[in-house]
């Protein structure tokens, strides 16, 4: 069965740091583009960044673009979102998505959702 | 970039069916979108993607309830015999210049 797991969600201040993880399984990680969207309480969803199958090629949202990155590590089946410089407007579920098709992001829709992690900024 | 826009809420009988509509920006109207739906406390599922020609293909295990069709710089989402599960909140969404895009959503109340 195709599957992504988040993990890493918690609590954080204003101004911390966060590493988000998404466990793939069911298909070759390396094959597809993934990307992670988020959803703030009450609200509809933000696409946040995406990397190419193999890592070489990461793109990100004006809202996050120097704070957070990006990555994945083919060999173990998991993509990364380090997050930076935390504010209170980043309080959301994060989700990993995976494209349905293609190595190159922001080719093709996403048709595998995991089940999301809850990040909370506050002091 | 592309700018999709969905009405905010639509309602509908149970049994009945129901229309949803995301319209492309005028200078993307012949984009390619996707429909994802949320249930309430869940993650987005993929349904379809629509074409401008109004071709779609559902995503694995999508009911036959479901279909796209397209109009325009429209897109269209409907659901026939429309089933209490269906009561969620629908996104269109597409893809250009390294991003993705999404509309802010319909919340759809089956009555």
């Amino acid at each position: 069965e195709v599957q992504l797991l988040e993990s890493g969600g918690d609590l954080v201040q204003p101004g911390g740091s966060l590493r988000l993880s998404c466990a793939a399984s069911g298909f070759t990680l390396s094959n597809y583009a993934m990307s992670w969207v988020r959803q703030a309480p009450g609200k509809g969803l933000q696409w946040v960044s995406g990397i190419s199958g193999s890592g070489d090629n990461t793109f990100s949202a004006d809202s996050v673009r120097g704070r957070f990155t990006i990555s994945r590590d083919n060999s173990k089946n998991i993509l990364y979102l380090q997050m930076n410089s935390l504010r209170a407007d980043d309080t959301a579920v994060y989700y990993c998505a995976k494209e349905l098709s293609g190595s190159y992001p922001a080719t093709d829709t996403f048709d595998i959702w995991g089940q999301g992690t809850m990040v909370t900024v506050s002091s | 970039q592309p700018v999709l826009t969905q009405s905010s809420s639509a309602s509908a009988s149970l049994g009945s069916s129901v229309k949803l509509t995301c319209t492309l920006s005028s200078v993307h109207s012949t984009y390619i979108i996707a429909w994802h739906q949320q249930q309430p406390g869940k993650a987005p599922r993929y349904l379809m993607k629509v074409e401008s020609s109004g071709r779609y293909n559902k995503g694995s295990g999508v009911p036959d309830r479901f279909s796209g069709s397209s109009s325009g710089a429209d897109r269209y989402l409907t659901i026939s015999n429309l089933q209490s599960e269906d009561e969620a909140d629908y996104y269109c969404e597409t893809w250009d210049s390294n991003s993705q895009v999404f509309g802010g959503g319909t919340k759809l109340t089956v009555l």
